[in-house]
């Protein structure tokens, strides 16, 4: 079957780094995002990655281990303003069709 | 300023009674998509359009319905079929690149369905 799994929640402190991860099985892989949800708004979008390795933006990285099935969000120097749920989704075989995960609620404690 | 813009924010029906679902892109998107958002799940699929009058069933369709007569627009009705409509509705699009990566999507600021 398809399926994400990530942790439900997360506490850290203000100033720490933290990492989310995401373990995935679905046909046809193409690709992993990552999006960042507040509470009552819209996803937005924070990464893709299609090759193995790390991907870095400013605070954010993403990894991916295709072999493994394997992802994770790494946020640096962590905000009050990153408390937020963070999905995870993979496409399933055929087109633009995503799976995502029920999100991991990250909590920034000052 | 390009975006997707969903209406209303908030919504509230009587039961038995159809609803509809404002979605509108200016992104010059060619997909769209409709998901659920249930507290403690991910998002759901419920149709999706990859291009002018034609759409597919997502994973969850029954009780609902859509229409993509404009590139820019894709409503979604909320039927009175739907035994718990009461979720957050988030509506997404993206470009149509080909290729072998997926495209991403965008998401609209959503509109929170509430049956009473």
């Amino acid at each position: 079957g398809q399926n994400i799994d990530q942790p439900t929640e997360m506490t850290a402190t203000e100033g720490a780094i933290v990492q989310i991860n995401c373990t995935y099985q679905t046909s046809g892989f193409n690709g992993l995002f990552w999006y960042q949800q507040h509470a009552g708004e819209a996803p937005t979008f924070l990464s893709y990655n299609v090759l193995d390795g790390l991907e870095e933006k400013g605070r954010f990285s993403s990894f991916l281990s295709r072999s493994k099935g394997y992802s994770y969000l790494l946020l640096k120097e962590l905000q009050m303003k990153d408390s937020a749920s963070y999905l995870c989704a993979a496409p399933r075989g055929g087109y633009n069709k995503l799976i995502f995960g029920a999100g991991t609620r990250l909590a920034v404690h000052p | 300023d390009g975006g997707i813009t969903q209406s209303p924010k908030y919504l509230f029906r009587k039961e038995g009674q159809n609803v509809t679902l404002s979605c509108e892109q200016n992104l010059n998107h060619d997909a769209m998509y409709w998901y659920r958002q249930d507290p403690g799940q991910g998002l759901r699929l419920i149709y999706y359009s990859q291009i002018v009058n034609d759409f597919q069933k997502g994973d969850i369709a029954e009780g609902y319905s859509v229409s993509r007569e404009k590139k820019e627009s894709f409503p979604l009705t909320v039927t009175s079929a739907q035994k718990n409509p009461t979720a957050f509705y988030l509506c997404a699009s993206s470009i149509e690149a080909g290729g072998l990566s997926t495209d991403t999507q965008y998401f609209g600021p959503g509109t929170r369905l509430t049956v009473l």
